[in-house]
């Protein structure tokens, strides 16, 4: 079985400020750790994914993320925010077996003010 | 390269009738999911193919939700009769993936989904 926790459920952030969106997970298995953003009105798409090697990953539109095994963790970054990655986020989580379900967070609302 | 389509992008429809979805996945990619997001949720996995093969539908409710992918391209979910909690987004995805043995770090890619309003 797996899970994914995604701890904040709005973030509101000034525009050129730093963010973090944090996301722990638990499961039985190894897994693979995945970030999606989906904007209004529009289906969810592919951030960042961590499969293995360094724990730190970049991703598209500035954002990175650090895989920490030990806390069973997968917190994204931006070092400064724009207007426009005001959005939805979500963390999931894939088992490593074959089938490979996979499992999402409920999601942190992104708010960036001018 | 065209993206993953779904009709209708909204549907209205009152409780206990009946109701379908379409989707068509991105052009050779063998594996097609069905997920179902309710309002303040994650995406929850509720049926995955691997060409016309059912890979995993243990959270599909079977008593009232189906769906098909007879040729191995576009798929059809359908539910009869509706409920009121079947309101929600309904997304496709697809990946690449050829086979169930190949592994799962492949992406996914979405469509931009349909609202199901149930009244």
């Amino acid at each position: 079985a797996q899970s994914v926790t995604q701890l904040d459920s709005q973030v509101p952030v000034f525009e050129e400020a730093p963010v973090e969106l944090r996301c722990n997970y638990s499961s039985s298995v190894s897994v693979y750790l995945f970030w999606y953003v989906q904007y209004p009105n529009q289906g969810l798409q592919l951030l960042l994914k961590y499969l293995s090697g360094s724990t730190l990953v970049k991703g598209i539109n500035g954002f990175e993320a650090e895989f920490n095994k030990s806390q069973t963790s997968f917190h994204l970054r931006k070092p400064s925010v724009h207007i426009s990655d005001t959005a939805e986020y979500f963390c999931a989580v894939r088992g490593n077996t074959n089938a490979g379900k996979s499992t999402f967070g409920d999601g942190t609302t992104l708010t960036v003010k001018p | 390269e065209a993206g993953v389509a779904q009709s209708p992008r909204y549907k209205i429809i009152e409780k206990r009738q009946s109701v379908a979805f379409w989707c068509n996945p991105i052009s050779g990619h063998a594996t097609l999911y069905w997920y179902q997001q309710i309002l303040g949720q994650g995406p929850k996995l509720l049926i995955q193919f691997q060409n016309n093969g059912v890979v995993d539908d243990s959270q599909l409710p079977k008593d009232r939700f189906s769906a098909e992918r007879l040729k191995g391209v576009d798929s059809t979910l359908k539910i009869q009769p509706a409920k009121l909690e079947d309101s929600a987004v309904y997304l496709c995805a697809s990946s690449f993936r050829q086979s169930p043995l190949a592994g799962s770090t492949d992406t996914q890619y979405f469509g931009p989904g349909t609202r199901l309003t149930v009244l």
